[in-house]
């Protein structure tokens, strides 16, 4: 357990819709990063939050939004849905954002959302 | 931007024999190589860190080094068990501040 949770486990949503995926981080955990899994490849970099600003995105659209709380609860958004959207989604808290210091981030079981 | 590969994609042993799950990648400059492990539908669990100082991470059974200059790491684990079936992915921090992935490594143990 790396008392990281995510909420809900599963959601179908049909394309066009919105939704919110939840994380709860460790407490005093002041990172959380957000990453998309499609079957079968490795998780890719949605973005990353510090202290309740964006401090990094990867090659995603702006319709991929994120939140961040002082209760290190956060919120990642996705507005009018994709069929290529269908994947697992993670997310991951650590104290600090950069890895120079040797520091791991701890992942949550992940939201699988199905679009159809 | 940091690219990371995993050969081979999946791997088949009989219980008992050792592991070598090999993890290459473009950028040297690399703050540090996590390995992780994913059973099927599940969220990551991290096995090892190796910092950029260092050479080689190890616990228990596992054991990870590294080589930046060959851009390689490469995970052994030994005397493997059924229970070691899983995902095994590789990922670096570069100085971007984000864990790129590898596809990973599906690893089937026989009993």
């Amino acid at each position: 357990e790396t008392g990281v949770t995510q909420s809900p486990t599963h959601l179908i949503k049909t394309r066009g819709q919105q939704v919110t995926l939840r994380c709860s981080s460790q407490s005093g955990h002041n990172t959380v990063s957000w990453y998309q899994q499609a079957l079968g490849q490795g998780p890719q970099f949605i973005f990353q939050y510090y202290r309740e600003e964006e401090n990094g995105r990867g090659n995603f659209p702006p319709r991929f939004s994120g939140l961040q709380f002082p209760n290190y609860s956060s919120e990642l958004n996705v507005n009018a849905l994709e069929l290529d959207d269908s994947a697992l989604y993670l997310c991951a808290s650590s104290y600090e954002p950069s890895g120079r210091y040797g520091e791991t981030q701890y992942f949550g079981p992940g939201t699988r959302l199905l679009v159809l | 931007k940091q690219e990371v590969t995993q050969i081979p994609a999946a791997l088949s042993v009989p219980e008992g024999e050792n592991l070598v799950l090999n993890c290459s990648f473009t950028d040297s400059a690399i703050y540090n190589l996590q390995w992780f492990r994913q059973d099927p539908g599940k969220g990551l669990t991290s096995l090892l860190l190796i910092q950029s100082s260092q050479r080689e991470q190890t616990s228990g059974r596992l054991n990870a080094s590294l080589d930046k200059s060959s851009g390689r790491s490469t995970l052994y684990i030994a005397a493997s068990q059924p229970g070691d079936s899983a995902t095994y992915l590789c990922a670096g921090i570069s100085n971007d501040y984000k864990l790129s992935f590898g596809a990973g490594t599906t690893v089937t143990v026989r009993a």
